[in-house]
C-alpha cells in the first residue's frame, strides 16, 4: 500500500514553545492531506484539510492561528503547534489521499506523532 | 457535516467465533466507507473499504456490508483469532465530493483464546 511517513514520532516540548510535525507521502503525490487529533482511547477528530499551494481548511472549533498548516509541496504537509500548552498534548496523525487507487479516495495514515507538553 | 455512530464500544468474543460491528451515518451523499484497525499507539490500518455503488465486499475473513437506504454499514470478522484484538473504527466521507473522513467512536475487540 501507499506509504505516508510522519516525523517526529514522539516529541516533548516546554509550554509556550512551538513544535513542528511533518507528514510526507513517500511514493505518491498528495494534493490533499488531512490532520487528525486523537486523545487516549478516543476516536480520531479531523482538525484540518491541508491543500497543496493554498490555505488549509480548518474544522469548526480548531484555532487556525494555533495549529499552523503548510502544504508547500505535493509530498509534504507540516503542522506547527504554536505556543503549546499541556492541553495540546495528544496523538497527532496525518493522512493522505492516494489518487492512483480506484475512485481516488483511498486514504492512508502516517505513523502518528505523540506530543507531550510539559 | 457527517455524523457516524458506532456500536458496540466493546466486544469480547471467543476465538473462532464471529464479530460484528455496526455503524450508521447521517449524510446520504457519503460515498466511501473504510474500516480501520488500530493497535495501541499505532497508526490506523485500512482493513477493508466499500463504496456506495456496492452492497457487500469480502476479503478472506473480513466482510463489509452497506445499506444505503438505511444508512448503515457493518464489519464482519469470521473465525476470529487473538491477533484480531484491537480497536476498530468505521468512517464515512463527509459528502460525495469531499474526502474528509468522519470516524465512529471505535470498538475495542478482544478475542479470548
Amino acid at each position: 500500500g501507499a506509504v505516508v511517513s510522519q516525523h517526529p514520532s514522539r516529541v516533548i516540548c516546554k509550554s509556550g514553545t512551538s513544535v513542528k510535525i511533518e507528514c510526507r507521502s513517500l511514493d505518491f503525490q498528495a494534493t490533499t492531506m488531512f490532520w487528525y487529533r486523537q486523545f487516549p482511547k478516543k476516536s480520531l477528530m479531523l482538525m484540518a484539510t491541508s491543500n497543496e499551494g493554498s490555505k488549509a481548511t480548518y474544522e469548526q472549533g480548531v484555532e487556525k492561528d494555533k495549529f499552523l498548516i503548510n502544504h508547500a509541496s505535493l509530498t509534504l504537509s507540516t503542522l506547527t503547534v504554536t505556543s503549546a500548552h499541556p492541553e495540546d498534548s495528544s496523538f497527532y496523525i496525518c493522512s493522505a489521499r492516494d489518487l492512483r487507487r480506484q475512485g481516488g479516495n483511498t486514504i492512508y495514515f502516517g505513523e502518528g506523532s505523540w506530543l507531550t507538553v510539559v | 457535516g457527517e455524523n457516524v455512530e458506532q456500536h458496540p464500544s466493546t466486544l469480547s468474543v471467543q476465538e473462532g467465533d464471529s464479530a460484528v460491528i455496526k455503524c450508521t451515518y447521517s449524510d446520504s451523499a457519503s460515498n466511501y466507507f473504510p474500516w480501520y484497525k488500530q493497535e495501541l499507539g499505532k497508526r490506523p490500518q485500512l482493513i477493508i473499504d466499500i463504496r456506495s455503488n456496492v452492497g457487500e465486499k469480502k476479503d478472506q475473513r473480513i466482510a463489509v456490508t452497506l445499506n444505503k437506504t438505511a444508512k448503515h454499514f457493518s464489519l464482519h470478522i469470521t473465525e476470529t483469532q487473538p491477533e484480531d484484538s484491537a480497536v476498530y473504527f468505521c468512517a464515512a466521507t463527509y459528502s460525495s465530493n469531499d474526502y474528509k473522513l468522519s470516524f465512529g467512536a471505535g470498538t475495542t475487540v478482544t478475542v479470548r483464546a
